[in-house]
């Protein structure tokens, strides 16, 4: 069971938005910033959004990142083909001293 | 382009020691104030963070791995590396390392290398 909750799946046709919630509590999303990663077989994992709402160089503006609270959001606008991946959510957990996930999201285009 | 890549032995026997190495190619893994850390998949789990280190030395642990894990750091290969004793079935999985970031915190991975599998298996 993973310290932070996700969905496990959303879905969307090409072209329309999709959000993937990512709930902690006051010990992790809730005092940390939060870290979002998509993960495609065969590949290496990749940084989307950092410090809850930025975008590392080389990261399409279609994915956005916001934070209220213990929850945190990932937006993906025009949704493509090559969105379909899982999605993590992290960050720190102050109580537990160690780095936490999500349990991933599988994001389907239909 | 900073890039790390993962290597080691894909299978290790239950309760031997599993090593992994991490090289850093495009960057100076001791010119840096990131953190150099070790992430694990296992089949139909989420991510798990293990640890990290500073070319310093300084290390992070995760606490329930804390007692197997030992991570070093060889900054004149510009390699940092995993050690897990006595592994068990459940420490089967896919391997990452990465580059993290550290303010107050251990904070954002990025980036990432693509993963070396592990089986345990007799």
């Amino acid at each position: 069971q993973s310290v932070l909750t996700q969905p496990p799946s959303v879905s969307a046709a090409p072209g329309q938005k999709v959000t993937i919630s990512c709930s902690g509590s006051s010990s992790n999303s809730g005092e940390n910033y939060v870290s979002w990663y998509q993960l495609l077989p065969g590949t290496a994992p990749k940084l989307l959004i950092y410090d809850n709402n930025k975008r590392p160089s080389g990261i399409s503006d279609r994915f956005s990142g916001s934070k209220s609270g213990t929850s945190a959001t990932l937006g993906i606008t025009g949704l493509q083909t090559g969105d379909e991946a899982d999605y993590y959510c992290g960050t720190w957990d102050n109580s537990l001293s160690t780095g936490v996930f999500g349990g991933g999201t599988k994001v389907t285009v239909l | 382009q900073l890039q790390l890549q993962e290597s080691g032995p894909g299978l290790v026997k239950p309760s031997e020691s599993l090593s992994l190495t991490c090289t850093v190619s495009g960057g100076v893994i001791s010119r840096s104030s990131f953190y150099w850390a070790w992430i694990r998949q296992s089949p139909g789990t989420g991510l798990e963070w293990i640890g990290n280190i500073h070319y310093s030395g300084t290390t992070y642990y995760s606490p329930s791995l804390k007692s197997r894990v030992t991570i070093s750091v060889d900054i004149l290969r510009d390699q940092f590396s995993l050690k897990l004793r006595s592994v068990t079935a459940a420490d089967a999985g896919m391997y990452y390392c990465a580059r993290q970031s550290m303010t107050f915190r251990p904070d954002w991975l990025d980036p990432w290398g693509q993963g070396s599998l592990v089986i345990v298996s007799a």
